[in-house]
Parts: structure tokens; C-alpha cells; sequence
């Protein structure tokens, strides 16, 4: 069964401290991986997007890896500010017959910082 | 350039009630993808549209419709509402093929009581 997985739930730190969101993912073929922001009541905003032939993207603080062997993604966050605050949704990207990209979605990784 | 946008924003309907949410896709893309989410949980995918007809298909009822027209705008309906399709629905835009990037507009919020 196609799944998405993230840990942990949710995650409370301090503004200024880094902190590791986790993703495991059991979906084949694998066409990419993607990290979205999500503010509450609002639409994700993409962060990164990687095939399986990245390990790594950067998008400012934010810091993506993949190890497609182990089927195991995280996202970095440095320096965390107030407006990091959000949930942190993983996706994967399945190719179905015809070509076509189907997202299989984590269910997110609440993340809190508090001043 | 306008991204995804959605509408409306809002809305509350009886029970049994029918619903149209629409959706305009973002500048230059071709595909209309739809999904549902509830209160603390990941977007469930419904179905996706590419020239005008439904290419895939989440695990949703038919009372789960959808149309695309000409210019990639999308329509998703709801018929014989139930308290339980109480949710967050979103619209995502994409071009066309294996590794594009995902839009995904600010969501209508529908309550059904």
C-alpha cells in the first residue's frame, strides 16, 4: 500500500533553535518527493521538490534530504522564526498508467515556536 | 500573475444540500487536481482533470463530481451533502507531466450542518 508517514506529529522549540521534521515513504514507482508549508485554514505552498537522484535542496532556511534507498526524507529548519509556524506536509509522487503524477500526502508534522 | 484561485472562500449547507466549488488554475497550466481535507490531517486526493476529462480517481463516492472546461477552470460538485464532507477543499494546478511543480490555491472551507 502506497503510504506517506511523518514524524514526529507535532513539535514544539524556541525561536532561533534548528529543528529535523521526518518523512518515511512506501510508494512505488517513485517519480519525486515534495515538502509544503501549510499555514492553518490556508493552501500548502511548496518548499522543495527532489527526484530520486537528489540527496539534498536548499530553499533559504529550509534544507531538504532524500535517501531514495531507504525511502527516507527530512526537512531542516535553521534558525527558526515565529513565522515557521505551520504544519509541514510530505508528498510523494506516484506514477500511475498514462504518465500521470498521482500525490500520495503525509498527514503533516505540526510545528509550534514560541518566542 | 495570478496563482490558483478558489471560490468562495466560505460556505455553510443543510445537510442533503448540493455544493459547486470552483477553481481557476494558475497562468500556463493544464491540470485541475482536487482534495479534501479534514481538520488536522493530509489533503486526500479526489480526482484530477487534464483536457477536459477525469484521468484519476481517489477513494470517493460518485456523489463526488467534477468538470473541466476549455480554458483548464474546474468545477468540483458535491451532491446529497452529509455533516462528514465538512472540510477543507482544495484545488491544485499543474502542467502536465512527471516532475511539475504543484500549486495549490488557498482552499474553500465548507461546513455542512
Amino acid at each position: 500500500k502506497n503510504q506517506v508517514e511523518q514524524s514526529p506529529q507535532s513539535l514544539i522549540i524556541l525561536e532561533g533553535k534548528n529543528c529535523t521534521l521526518q518523512c518515511n515513504y512506501t510508494v512505488s514507482p517513485f517519480s519525486n518527493l515534495r515538502w509544503y508549508k501549510q499555514d492553518t485554514g490556508r493552501g500548502p505552498v511548496s518548499l522543495t521538490i527532489m527526484t530520486f537522484s537528489e540527496n539534498t535542496k536548499s530553499n533559504g532556511r529550509y534544507t531538504a534530504t532524500l535517501d531514495a534507498d531507504t525511502k527516507q526524507s527530512s526537512l531542516h529548519i535553521t534558525a527558526s522564526q515565529l513565522s515557521d509556524s505551520a504544519s509541514y506536509i510530505c508528498v510523494v509522487s506516484l506514477i500511475v498508467s498514462g504518465g500521470y503524477n498521482k500525490l500520495i500526502f503525509g498527514a503533516g508534522t505540526r510545528l509550534a515556536v514560541h518566542p | 500573475d495570478a496563482g490558483v484561485t478558489q471560490s468562495p472562500t466560505h460556505l455553510i449547507k443543510t445537510r442533503g444540500q448540493q455544493v459547486t466549488l470552483r477553481c481557476s488554475p494558475k497562468s500556463g497550466h493544464d491540470t485541475v487536481s482536487w482534495y479534501q481535507q479534514a481538520l488536522g490531517q493530509g489533503p486526500q486526493f479526489i480526482f484530477q482533470y487534464y483536457e477536459e476529462e477525469e484521468r484519476q480517481r481517489g477513494n470517493f463516492p460518485d456523489r463526488f463530481s467534477g468538470h473541466q472546461f476549455p480554458n483548464y477552470s474546474s468545477e468540483l460538485n458535491v451532491n446529497a451533502l452529509l455533516l462528514g464532507d465538512s472540510a477543507l477543499y482544495l484545488c491544485a494546478s499543474s502542467l502536465h507531466g512527471r516532475n511539475t511543480e504543484a500549486f495549490f490555491g488557498q482552499g474553500t472551507r465548507l461546513t455542512v450542518v
